[in-house]
């Protein structure tokens, strides 16, 4: 079974720090995907990557960036955290599947900015 | 924005009773998912259904898709407590890469 894993279930910051969300899949998957979720928007894309070392910006990337230097792990960061970040952050891997790829989910961080 | 819009947002029913949620888009997809949330957890993919079918089972679940609609609706029958889950349509888009695109959620409770 596909395993994803996120460094941390909870997590409790303060404006203005820099925090680190780290995701690890075990599958060699070459698709890696950081979403938010909050209540009545569902899950919206942040960031994801195709491949080590690349990136390419969802549909809310400000105030965030990323990095896969290897093909297992991906990191989100928050430069500098603010309130408005406090939300559910989801990880999520796929690999190519001509056209029908899934996703595969972590267990997700709830982060709480102060 | 070409998220998904899922109704009803909440849904209360009894166990035994059938369920049926609707997600519709608005542009061309390759394909369309399910995917389960249980309270506070990840999500898990339940069915794809690809763009040249109409209709797809797994065990208690029936996905049918009406291109022509631009929608789907997913039915799970004979529900039982243990779906109280919240169920997300995933739409992979035409030329969308390997993205795929959430909907705003189903919340499905099912009482005893």
């Amino acid at each position: 079974d596909v395993k994803v894993t996120q460094s941390s279930r909870y997590l409790v910051k303060r404006t203005g720090e820099k925090v680190f969300l780290e995701c690890v899949q075990d599958m060699d998957h070459e698709n890696m995907f950081w979403y938010r979720q909050d209540p009545g928007l569902g899950l919206r894309l942040i960031y994801f990557s195709y491949d080590v070392k690349m990136k390419e910006k969802g549909d809310i990337p400000e105030g965030y960036s990323v990095s896969r230097e290897k093909k297992e792990r991906f990191s989100l960061i928050l430069e500098s955290a603010s309130t408005n970040q406090t939300s559910m952050y989801l990880c999520a891997s796929s690999t190519p599947d001509r056209g029908q790829e899934t996703q595969y989910f972590g267990p997700g961080t709830r982060l709480l900015v102060l | 924005s070409q998220q998904g819009e899922e109704d009803p947002q909440a849904l209360s029913i009894q166990e035994g009773e059938n369920a049926t949620m609707n997600c519709s888009y608005k542009t061309s997809i390759n394909n369309l998912q399910w995917y389960r949330q249980n309270s506070g957890r990840g999500l898990v993919h339940l069915i794809l259904i690809r763009s040249n079918e109409r209709e797809k089972h797994s065990g208690r679940l029936r996905v049918t898709l009406d291109t022509s609609k631009k929608s789907s609706s997913l039915l799970i029958t004979a529900s039982r407590a243990a779906d109280t889950a919240s169920y997300f349509c995933a739409l992979h888009f035409t030329g969308g890469g390997n993205k795929l695109t959430f909907g705003t959620g189903t919340q499905l409770k099912v009482e005893l």
